[in-house]
């Protein structure tokens, strides 16, 4: 049972813009504990999308974004392009577990 | 690029020990954390643990007493030991970097995954 709960799935036409929610509490993203989030698309690895809430590694697209508010964060798509469907999930760390948790997870289905 | 490459046995019996291994390629095992994470079929990511390059470790408490993870810097891999392996220990297993001089916490390398099943 993760402690960080994201929407079991979103879709969107391509071009549109998807949103991903990803409800923490105070001893996780409500605590400060940097936010990351991960594509992981069929029979790939997991690939590091945002760190820290809303940094993008070198050479992931300026169409994904994120943000944080209180005890949850967010990750935007905007451009939807079919290469997009795939399950996303978020990470943080929570001090009641002692250790790094991930979300969920919500699958993205380009229409 | 640094890459990463699990090995270990695909089949592992019920109350035996899974052993796996990530090899570092392209880049030094040093100054880095060093993760398992795992995926049972059809649900989501677990962390498992990890191991700093020194040697120091934090593991997942729900596996705590089941779980070694060790390093080797001279052959640049580390190692995952799970004892007393049940069903819901089959899973698809991860290891990953954490570089925290560019990233934070968060994990920036990720190995392929190899699949893990654990029956008789």
């Amino acid at each position: 049972q993760s402690v960080l709960t994201q929407p079991p799935s979103v879709s969107g036409a391509p071009g549109q813009r998807v949103t991903i929610s990803c409800t923490g509490s105070s001893s996780n993203i409500g605590a400060g504990y940097d936010v990351h989030w991960y594509q992981h698309l069929p029979g790939t690895a997991p690939r590091l999308l945002i760190y820290g809430h809303i940094n993008r590694p070198s050479g992931v697209p300026d169409r994904f974004s994120g943000s944080k508010s209180g005890t949850s964060a967010s990750l935007a798509i905007t451009g939807l392009q079919a290469e997009d469907e795939g399950d996303y999930y978020c990470q943080s760390y929570d001090s009641s577990l002692s250790g790094y948790v991930f979300g969920t997870g919500t699958k993205v289905t380009v229409l | 690029q640094v890459q990463l490459q699990e090995s270990g046995p695909g089949l592992v019996k019920p109350s035996e020990t899974l052993s796996l291994t990530c090899t570092v390629s392209g880049g030094s095992i040093n100054n880095y954390y060093w993760s398992w994470i795992r995926q049972p079929p059809g649900k989501g990511l677990e962390w498992i643990g990890y191991i700093y390059s020194s040697g120091s470790t934090n593991y997942n408490p729900s596996l705590k007493s089941r779980v070694t993870i060790s390093v080797d810097s001279s052959k640049n891999l580390f190692s995952l030991n799970l004892t007393s392996v049940t069903a819901a220990d089959t899973a698809v297993y991860y290891c990953a970097r954490t570089d925290t001089s560019m990233v934070a916490d968060a994990f920036d390398i990720w190995g392929q995954g190899t699949m893990v099943t654990a029956s008789s």
